[in-house]
């Protein structure tokens, strides 16, 4: 049973538009719900992250829209840059020791 | 400051083969955990640690192995290698009370024949 689905698997975006990443989760008890980032070869890192009584958190050009009602969120990239292109991942986290729960995955790509 | 480290970083092994998958922070991180990460599937959880002395199952458990014996290392233990073991592995920590901030290392990939 997957616990958080990420959508879309990948992603094509001019330079300067809007990157949009969207998840929706099931269990009503997961309480912090962070987006890491990922370049190949390397290992994921924390990007932005939110808490499910807060409806948005905005980091630089990164922002996370968080409808704890729908138990969706999704992340924001404005102003897309080639240097953005990455895989996305976002996950959730019971707040103990369980770990996270991780999306499948988003593979941006921002085009010169 | 290396954050997390692991070893090796690829790895080629036969059906049957064990080997053990290092993982070491300098952060004075209680919780430390191991992921794979399958194309298509994300990161899974396999086993994760509180401290040391302390370590229980993850999503994915099935045929590893791990102890802590120090806040620093947590090796991951592969018993008889199969192919379905065929992943790219990643240790990561973080401090108590904070696991949704995890650091991760830069990953281990593993290939089994």
């Amino acid at each position: 049973q997957q616990q958080v689905k990420q959508s879309p698997q990948s992603l094509i975006v001019q330079k300067g538009g809007i990157s949009i990443i969207n998840c929706a989760y099931e269990n009503t008890a997961f309480d912090y719900f962070p987006w890491y980032q990922q370049f190949p070869g390397k290992g994921p890192a924390l990007l932005i992250a939110i808490r499910p009584d807060v409806s948005e958190k905005k980091e630089g050009r990164f922002t996370i829209s968080f409808n704890k009602s729908a138990k969706q969120f999704s992340l924001h990239i404005m102003d897309s840059q080639p240097g953005d292109s990455a895989t996305y991942f976002c996950a959730a986290t019971l707040g103990g020791a369980d770990g996270l729960t991780f999306g499948k995955g988003t593979h941006l790509i921002i085009q010169p | 400051n290396a954050g997390v480290t692991q070893t090796p970083k690829f790895q080629v092994l036969k059906t049957g083969q064990s080997m053990t998958l290092q993982c070491a922070q300098d952060m004075n991180h209680e919780y430390m955990s191991w992921y794979r990460q399958d194309p298509g599937m994300g990161l899974r959880l396999i086993h994760y640690s509180v401290g040391a002395g302390i370590t229980d199952q993850g999503e994915v458990p099935n045929g590893y192995n791990v102890s802590r014996s120090t806040t620093e290392d947590f090796p991951l233990r592969l018993l008889s290698a199969a192919p379905s073991q065929t992943s790219v592995y990643f240790c990561a920590s973080s401090r108590v009370g904070v696991e949704g901030e995890q650091f991760f290392g830069p990953g281990t990939r593993l290939t089994v024949l």
